[in-house]
């Protein structure tokens, strides 16, 4: 029963490239959140999104843009990609804090 | 600005032994912390909450105020705790609610 879908497990991109990935969930959640995961850093918050057409900055969302436009789908865009986005990346939806997060698989993105 | 520190990158114990990962904040506010794990080739999944005092797997965490600190515990380790364990700080922003996490720890359950 998968509720927050990552549309693609594994990505290779080149410099300079523009690079969506999609984040989907089929619960409802009006609220949803992409992070990158790095090793010995931990999860950080590049965008998060409370409604339709809202979004507000995480800690990192130098280099990402966001998109939403429906209530289930929120999409991070790379406008540019760069070496040091090469990362994991988490999409994550939730009802309310108290319940906390569903993350999807991920995406593993390498930019070469 | 709140934030969140796991000291331990890995930690290492054998099978049977008591176990405790930690967790430091820093937070002006009301602290609301979590634990989630992420056991290998699964997604990241919420473990327990301080709120509901719950004891999830033999896991507890108890929230020290003075210390600043929300530590995980088990007293018997299993192989199958083998995992990456991230403590969580809830912070309230104008428009609702985010989750900063830490930066995880290794935990390896040996036989």
């Amino acid at each position: 029963d998968v509720k927050v879908t990552q549309s693609s497990r594994y990505l290779v991109k080149r410099t300079g490239e523009k690079v969506f990935l999609e984040c989907v969930q089929d619960m409802d959640h009006e609220n949803m959140f992409w992070y990158r995961q790095d090793p010995g850093l931990g999860l950080r918050l590049i965008y998060f999104s409370y409604d339709v057409k809202m979004k507000e900055k995480g800690d990192i969302p130098e280099g990402y843009s966001v998109s939403r436009e429906k209530k289930e789908r929120f999409s991070l865009i790379l406008e540019s990609a760069s070496t040091n986005q090469t990362s994991m990346y988490l999409c994550a939806s939730s009802f309310s804090w108290q319940y906390g997060y569903t993350f999807g698989s991920g995406t593993r993105l390498t930019v070469v | 600005a709140q934030r969140v520190t796991q000291p331990e990158k890995l930690l290492s114990v054998f099978k049977g032994a008591p176990v405790e990962l930690k967790c430091n904040y820093s937070y002006s506010g009301s602290p609301e912390l979590f634990w989630y794990v992420q056991y290998s080739r699964q997604r990241l999944q919420l473990l327990l909450r301080h709120i509901s005092r719950e004891s999830i797997k033999g896991f507890t965490a108890d929230l020290n105020k003075g210390e600043t600190s929300f530590h995980l515990k088990k007293p018997f380790a299993q192989e199958e705790d083998s995992a990456m364990y991230y403590c969580a700080l809830r912070s309230r922003w104008p428009s609702g609610s985010r989750l900063t996490f830490g930066e995880g720890t290794q935990l390896t359950v040996n036989p």
